[in-house]
């Protein structure tokens, strides 16, 4: 298996324009989350998604914020407009229900940078 | 205050030594305490669980959970170099969904 794919890997923007993250969970994992990771404030979850359906959006930070998983092997997340402290490491990660400790298995980041 | 507190570091040590990671947490409701390591530009990946409080051993790397006092550790025996990397504890429930609560890291170098 490939593992989880994450694209683009880099991605630099100017403030106010709009960005989107993609990610392709592990086949037949039916847990998909999207984190943040900044050295200040360490790895976020904003959302996680059930069999493609939201299960827990609290994190996401502000309606600039929006990720949608339209099916069970893609996902996105958006950020319009976007903001200079939006600047992070996204990660996507997956997971397979079965197991209380839920091992999460992550995709190699996407590193945005918001001018 | 965050649930899950740990300091961020770095802690550098030659080849050889003991390495002990420590996290606080303050809800009594976790059940699941997780290691997780990360490379440089790289995603974490889970290193151990343990259920519960007690210790678990894998190879040079054992995970200690005091409930208690809500309290966790990872101590690495004979640390190399490799082992150098970003280690965040993680913390979820038994119930209510699979949220899990990951410390900020600690970065750990190891020094040949």
């Amino acid at each position: 298996d490939a593992g989880v794919i994450q694209s683009p890997r880099h991605e630099v923007t100017e403030m106010g324009q709009e960005v989107t993250l993609r990610c392709k969970p592990i086949s037949g994992h039916d847990y998909l989350f999207w984190y943040r990771q900044t050295m200040m404030r360490g790895l976020e979850l904003l959302i996680y998604f059930n069999n493609n359906v939201p299960i827990d959006d609290s994190g996401m930070p502000e309606d600039r914020f929006s990720a949608k998983m339209p099916n069970a092997s893609f996902s996105t997340l958006k950020i319009q407009p976007s903001e200079p402290r939006d600047s992070a490491v996204y990660f996507c990660a997956s997971s397979l229900a079965g197991t209380g400790y839920n091992e999460q298995f992550f995709g190699p980041g996407t590193r945005l940078t918001v001018l | 205050q965050k649930e899950v507190e740990q300091d961020p570091g770095p802690l550098s040590v030659p080849e050889g030594a003991i390495v002990s990671l420590n996290c606080t947490y303050s809800n009594s409701a976790f059940q699941y305490f997780m290691w997780y390591r990360q490379y440089s530009r790289k995603g974490p990946e889970l290193l151990m669980y343990t259920y519960s409080s007690g210790n678990k051993e894998d190879g040079r790397f054992t995970a200690q959970v005091d409930k208690s006092s809500k309290y966790i550790s990872l101590f690495i025996r004979d640390s190399q170099p490799s082992d150098s990397a970003t280690y965040l504890c993680a913390m979820s429930r038994n119930t209510g969904g699979f949220k899990t609560i990951f410390g900020a890291g600690t970065r750990l170098f190891v020094k040949a």
